[in-house]
């Protein structure tokens, strides 16, 4: 069975502060890992996913199947960068996600 | 376009009473999926449903029920409400194929 495991339930940082958002996973076939992030007031909604590599709003995330972590990553937070962040691993059957449990970013100013 | 929309919105049980959860999508998607929200336990499935007809059980099923009559509608029952199940419930969709869930804005649901 999958499990995500994010260790810091809150971090606070302030503004201009370097970010790094741990998760660790186990799973025992090759995993597809995301980011999902939820803002105040507003829907859960995808950040990025470690196949594409990519940068979004200034955040990435790179796999380390080695130590099986996928941290999410920012080198200057912003105020607008508070929100629940979540780590999910994607299994085959089903396209479920597994969560972990998030962790609340605080950007002070 | 409405995306995900799930009703109500908020709703207060008394422990034995039954609802009904809302889950209705207009994107045509395949998957759909029930998740409860408890502080410090993210996000858990409960149940889950691969195309229209079929339904299967997620990690955390017990007290719930669903259905997937139509391919746009995905129904949460609770057939006897419980404090446990106080929880913020959300409803996701995926379209096969894709990596990207598309999330309902949530139910709120306290049983006192």
């Amino acid at each position: 069975a999958q499990r995500v495991t994010q260790p810091e339930k809150l971090l606070s940082v302030f503004k201009g502060a370097p970010v790094e958002l741990k998760c660790n996973y186990s799973y025992s076939g090759s995993p597809e890992l995301f980011w999902y992030v939820q803002y105040s007031r507003q829907r859960l909604q995808l950040l990025l996913r470690h196949i594409s590599r990519e940068s979004i709003k200034g955040f990435t995330a790179d796999l380390n199947k080695g130590e099986t972590s996928f941290h999410l990553k920012k080198p200057f937070a912003q105020e607008e960068d508070s929100a629940m962040y979540y780590c999910a691993l994607r299994a085959n059957a089903g396209n479920m996600l597994t969560f972990g449990g998030g962790t609340r970013l605080m950007v002070k100013p | 376009n409405a995306g995900v929309t799930q009703t109500p919105k908020f709703r207060v049980l008394k422990t034995g009473q039954s609802m009904t959860l809302l889950c209705a999508q207009d994107m045509n998607h395949e998957y759909m999926y029930w998740y409860r929200q408890d502080p410090g336990m993210g996000l858990r499935l409960i149940h889950y449903s691969v195309g229209e007809g079929t339904t299967a059980k997620g990690e955390v099923p017990d007290g719930y029920n669903v259905s997937r009559l139509k391919k746009q509608n995905f129904l949460l029952g609770l057939e006897s409400a419980a404090p446990s199940q106080t929880s913020v419930y959300f409803c996701a969709s995926l379209r096969s194929g894709d990596y990207g869930y598309t999330f309902g804005s949530g139910t709120r649901l306290t049983v006192v």
